[in-house]
């Protein structure tokens, strides 16, 4: 069980716009830590997609943005490619009393139709 | 440009010690910048991360508390790399380790090794 939620698939059909929701609590997104997108093809390591929760690296399409408000993020995806076929994660960090973490949402595999 | 490669053995024996090594290039493991990391990815436990070592006028370490008993991660300036130990290990650590760079505490992590898969099984 994640920290953070994420629907386990989502699907859209070429050219169309998707968004990946990612719920947190009170002790982690709730508590003001940002939020941290990653892209991951199979069998490769997961690749930075969005950083401190709306900002692109260098090469990544302005077709990716993401957003956050109170305890949760999005991931939108417009003008949807048969490249983007991949699973998203997000990532946040958390503070409870039983210690202080980095923490992942448990993945969401998108599937262009 | 900044590249992490990993090595390390992909089979290891229950009760005994996991060991893997990242290799830093482009950037150094002394960074006042950066932090280094190790993350892994397995079916049941999606991504976890494990800990950290920085520098900051001195070395610090962070680890998860989920491992905090049995991990020891440790840089080697000499080598510009560090290290991954996780010992005690059960077929539960069956696991994709990977390392990884973050630029500040709590920051995404922007570049990643290739990853190791490593199996722990007699």
């Amino acid at each position: 069980q994640s920290v953070l939620t994420q629907p386990p698939s989502v699907s859209g059909a070429p050219g169309q716009r998707v968004t990946i929701s990612c719920t947190g609590s009170s002790s982690n997104i709730g508590a003001g830590y940002d939020v941290h997108w990653y892209q991951q093809l199979p069998g490769t390591a997961p690749k930075l997609l969005i950083y401190v929760n709306r900002n692109r690296p260098s090469g990544v399409p302005d077709r990716f943005s993401g957003s956050k408000s109170g305890t949760s993020a999005s991931l939108a995806i417009t003008g949807l490619q048969a490249e983007d076929e991949a699973n998203y994660y997000c990532q946040s960090y958390d503070s409870s009393l039983s210690g202080s973490d980095v923490v992942f949402g448990g993945g969401t595999m998108l599937t262009v139709l | 440009q900044v590249q992490l490669q990993q090595s390390g053995p992909g089979l290891v024996k229950p009760s005994q010690t996991l060991s893997l090594t990242c290799a830093i290039s482009g950037d150094s493991v002394s960074s006042n910048s950066a932090a280094w990391n190790w993350i892994r990815q397995s079916p049941s436990r999606g991504l976890e991360w494990l800990g950290r070592t920085y520098y900051r006028s001195k070395w610090h370490n962070d680890y998860a508390v989920s491992v905090k008993s049995r991990i020891i991660i440790n840089p080697d300036t000499s080598k510009n790399q560090f290290s991954l130990q996780l010992n005690s290990v059960t077929p539960e650590d069956t696991a994709v380790y990977y390392c990884g760079r973050s630029l500040t505490l709590g920051a995404a992590f922007d570049i990643w090794g290739q990853g190791t898969m490593v199996t722990v099984s007699s």
